[in-house]
């Protein structure tokens, strides 16, 4: 079972609010992935991190940043919400010492709702 | 992207066995992974393909030809629990980040 932790599950909040959204993962893996998630939709990477330092956007635009101080931690932040950021938010990590084919472990996700 | 393609809805009878097809762009093609995510849940993991030709774990088998840029998911004695959405994606020219198809939601009948 993969060691990978998102706080909150559900966030309900008003417009306007600076939110972020923690992920953490346990397993020392130095790549980490945002997705956004829409319902019945694919999954579309909004940012990933290849390590300590490392953010780069994903394939979707999003408002949102993301910072990657340790290697465990990657929170993404709204700095000012928006109804049209009501969505599911899944971060996942996986490793690279073994190459491309390592599965990306994903967290329980934190699904959105802005008011 | 890879414009990952996939059937959005199938069914099957528990029991039998069903094969869920995906087809993607080969440029930049770097592997192919297939994901089970249920209802509200997380995706998980299932199986990787980076050569040509069938992987088979337990009831699940999945398959890959490179030339034809197309995939499949086998999912044999069907069970009830495996009523979910099964998601293709493709590693490309990034290497580790993935691009997902949208999911072939699955339902298993009695």
């Amino acid at each position: 079972e993969a060691d990978i932790y998102q706080t909150p599950r559900y966030l309900v909040i008003g417009t306007g609010k600076k939110i972020t959204l923690e992920c953490s993962q346990t397993m020392g893996h130095d790549k980490m992935y945002w997705y956004q998630q829409d319902p019945g939709m694919e999954l579309h990477l909004i940012h990933y991190s290849y390590g300590v330092n490392s953010t780069e956007k994903g394939d979707l635009s999003s408002e949102s940043t993301v910072s990657r101080i340790r290697t465990e931690h990657f929170p993404l932040t709204l700095e000012s919400a928006r109804p049209s950021h009501t969505s599911q938010y899944l971060c996942a990590s996986s490793e690279s010492s073994r190459g491309v084919g390592q599965p990306q472990h994903f967290g329980d996700g934190t699904r959105l709702s802005i008011l | 992207g890879q414009n990952i393609d996939q059937p959005t809805e199938m069914t099957a009878t528990e029991g039998a066995i069903v094969q869920i097809n995906c087809t993607y762009q080969t440029s930049g093609f770097n592997g192919l992974f297939w994901y089970q995510q249920h209802a509200g849940e997380a995706p998980t993991f299932l199986s990787y393909n980076v050569l040509d030709g069938l992987e088979e774990k337990g009831r699940f088998s999945s398959f890959l030809s490179r030339s034809k840029g197309y995939s499949y998911l086998l999912l044999k004695e069907l069970q009830m629990k495996d009523s979910a959405s099964y998601l293709c994606a493709g590693s490309g020219n990034s290497g580790y980040a993935l691009n997902f198809g949208k999911g072939t939601s699955l339902l298993v009948t009695p």
